[in-house]
């Protein structure tokens, strides 16, 4: 079966700073793994994804994420953090044998104070 | 950008009534769409997968006959909440899978409706 997990539910950044939203994964064969920011009261947006090729995958916003396979790994970075980041992160993998199907992991809140 | 909308953004019904929510992609068919709801500081639960012209794939735990999903046309799916009771009470978001490839979909989110049952 094909998860996520996001282990921290908040994460605390001075603005600036690098910031970094982890995320592992779980899944039979290769993993398409999806980065998502929800702002209060809207849907999901997009940021980015991985499929296949590079593994640092550059995105919306000036976020980037780096896949890495022998820690099954997809962490969320960004090299300097904005106020107007802070938001609630997801992270989803594609279903493997329902590509219409995603899962998500259980979010992390992002606070980046000034 | 391909842009998936939800109306309306909130609502307020009463207890016992029902209430439909629309969801529409403005520039690209779906024949996919996907009803998710959130309870506060929580992820999404899928609860049903919307098939243009064929009956919506239920969750497991998900009411059908509660939450009843129309995806009449390739830009166009709705949820009713029939008979609703506070616990209803949520943020339903739907989705969009958008092809970008051979192989490859994004989804893309519609804002989301509050609904607020008195």
């Amino acid at each position: 079966a094909q998860s996520v997990a996001q282990p921290e539910d908040q994460v605390n950044v001075a603005e600036g700073n690098p910031l970094t939203v982890k995320c592992t994964y779980s899944v039979s064969g290769n993993p398409y793994l999806f980065w998502y920011v929800q702002y209060p009261n809207r849907g999901l947006q997009f940021l980015l994804k991985y499929i296949t090729g590079d593994n640092l995958v550059k995105g919306s916003y000036g976020f980037e994420a780096e896949f890495n396979k022998s820690q099954t790994s997809f962490h969320l970075k960004k090299p300097s953090a904005l106020v107007s980041d802070s938001a609630l992160y997801f992270c989803a993998v594609r279903g493997l044998y329902n590509f219409n199907k995603f899962y998500f992991g259980s979010g992390t809140k992002l606070n980046v104070k000034p | 950008g391909a842009v998936v909308s939800q109306h309306p953004s909130w609502v307020i019904c009463k207890s016992g009534t029902s209430v439909k929510i629309e969801c529409r992609s403005l520039d690209f068919q779906a024949t996919t769409m996907f009803w998710y709801r959130q309870f506060p500081k929580q992820s999404l639960m899928l609860m049903a997968t919307s098939n243009e012209g064929s009956k919506a794939t239920y969750e497991q735990g998900v009411e059908k006959d509660k939450f009843l999903i129309n995806h009449a046309s390739l830009t166009l799916s709705t949820l009713t909440v029939t008979s609703a009771h506070p616990e209803d009470s949520s943020f339903y978001i739907c989705s969009a899978n958008y092809l970008t490839g051979t192989d490859s979909y994004e989804q893309y989110f519609g804002p989301g409706t509050r609904l607020t049952v008195t």
